[in-house]
């Protein structure tokens, strides 16, 4: 399976803090994405990041890929109080073009 | 441009009862995949439509089974239910469902199975 493993599962940090969350996968891929969902609702996109990038930037976030240990982290600058949220990371590849999503990790921002 | 439309929000069935759970795409995307959500499995995919064929399958019984219709708008259907069923089910739609494309997901169906 090409699911990605996020760590850590649970982060509770203050507003301003930055978030820093990991991705990692066992076989090769084409892209990893990273996904946000609030409570009970859908999934967001965030990132998109391919295999040959190592480093992608989305106004706060920063995403980085490092292949060679088969890892992604997404790193939120700043936190607010609204990025509360599980953040999802997904790959696709190994001949699929299907996401595979990991567990999450849920990030809770205190005012 | 309107999103992903999951209908109904909210949904209470009894054991071995069906469902229908419908999904509007994004206007233009052509592919639809669902996916099913729980605490203890996370996100678990369960197949995708496109252009009214599916072209992926995940490794969940036959029991549920889906369509598509000329117009992108899928439904998926779960028979005989059981209470392991009881889940977040999620509609997502993109362009062309290449995986090189982000998904775009609706707020879900929350179904209880009792």
């Amino acid at each position: 399976s090409q699911q990605g493993e996020e760590d850590p599962q649970a982060l509770s940090i203050q507003e301003g803090e930055n978030a820093t969350m990991n991705c990692s996968y066992k076989t090769s891929i084409n892209n990893l994405q990273w996904y946000r969902q609030n409570s009970g609702r859908g999934l967001v996109h965030l990132i998109l990041i391919r295999s040959n990038e190592r480093e992608k930037h989305s106004g706060r976030l920063r995403v980085t890929l490092d292949t060679s240990k088969k890892s992604s982290s997404l790193l939120i600058t700043a936190s607010r109080a609204a990025d509360t949220a599980s953040y999802f990371c997904a790959t696709v590849g190994g001949g699929s073009y299907i996401p595979t999503f990991g567990r999450g990790t849920s990030l809770i921002v205190h005012p | 441009k309107a999103g992903v439309t999951q209908t109904p929000r909210y949904l209470i069935k009894t054991r071995g009862q069906q469902v229908t759970l419908s999904c509007s795409p994004i206007s233009g995307h052509r592919s639809v995949s669902w996916y099913q959500q729980t605490p203890g499995q996370g996100l678990q995919f369960l197949f995708e439509y496109f252009s009214e064929t599916q072209r992926n399958k995940g490794n969940f019984p036959g029991r549920f089974s889906g369509r598509q219709f000329s117009n992108s708008r899928s439904e998926m259907n779960v028979s005989t239910l059981e209470l392991g069923d009881s889940a977040l089910y999620l509609c997502a739609s993109s362009l062309v469902g290449t995986g090189d494309s982000p998904l775009h997901f609706g707020n879900g169906t929350r179904l209880t199975v009792t």
